[in-house]
């Protein structure tokens, strides 16, 4: 079975300190990882993904596939990073989409 | 592009009623998938459809169905609707592995 496990809720940083939110996942394929970022009042949108390994709005996660772990991390917390975050899993696949399983998500407020 | 678009924004239905919610991919994208979100949790898959067909089911009972059309758009309908389905339901489209959400759909059950 997939599972994606965000063990913090909440998360409150200072701005300019450093952030990581931790992501872990259980499933026995090779899986596809995403992170998945809504700020207030806005959609879910991609944020970043595994494969691409890029860095968007200055976040970056590696995976970890010996810890089952994707954690998002960013070295300098912005006051316009406050949103939620959800990790999120498929399997890995050629060519099209496959269902996404999420975890619950973590909120995270960067305190100026 | 708008973009996914979902209609309506929100609905009001009462325990025992049907109801439809309809989908826009975003422009080129071929692929549709449909979501619900409860609150405080994460969005939980409901199924796919791809060149009119499902593709992928989630653990939804048979009173979730869908439909996707020639132009890619899709309808999720859910029948004898319980309190329990009170959610925010979301659809993404795609045209490869990453998936594009819409706005959401937000139903209350009463």
């Amino acid at each position: 079975a997939q599972r994606v496990t965000q063990p913090e809720k909440l998360l409150s940083v200072f701005k300019g300190a450093p952030v990581e939110l931790k992501c872990n996942y259980s499933y026995s394929g090779s899986p596809e990882l995403f992170w998945y970022v809504q700020y207030s009042r806005q959609r879910l949108q991609l944020l970043l993904r595994h494969i691409s390994r890029e860095s968007i709005k200055g976040f970056t996660a590696d995976l970890n596939k010996g810890e089952t772990s994707f954690h998002l991390k960013k070295p300098f917390a912005q006051e316009e990073d406050s949103a939620m975050y959800y990790c999120a899993l498929s399997r890995t696949v050629i060519q099209g989409a496959q269902k996404l399983v999420f975890g619950q998500g973590t909120r995270l407020t960067i305190n100026p | 592009d708008a973009g996914v678009t979902q209609s309506p924004t929100h609905l009001i239905k009462t325990r025992g009623q049907q109801v439809t919610l309809r989908c826009s991919p975003k422009s080129g994208h071929d692929t549709v998938s449909w979501y619900q979100q409860a609150l405080g949790q994460g969005p939980q898959f409901i199924f796919q459809y791809y060149e009119e067909e499902e593709r992928q089911r989630g653990n939804f009972p048979d009173r979730f169905s869908g439909h996707q059309f020639p132009n890619y758009s899709s309808e999720l309908n859910v029948n004898a609707l319980l309190l329990g389905d009170s959610a925010l339901y979301l659809c993404a489209s795609s045209l490869g592995t990453a998936q594009f959400f819409g706005p959401g759909t937000r139903l209350t059950v009463l």
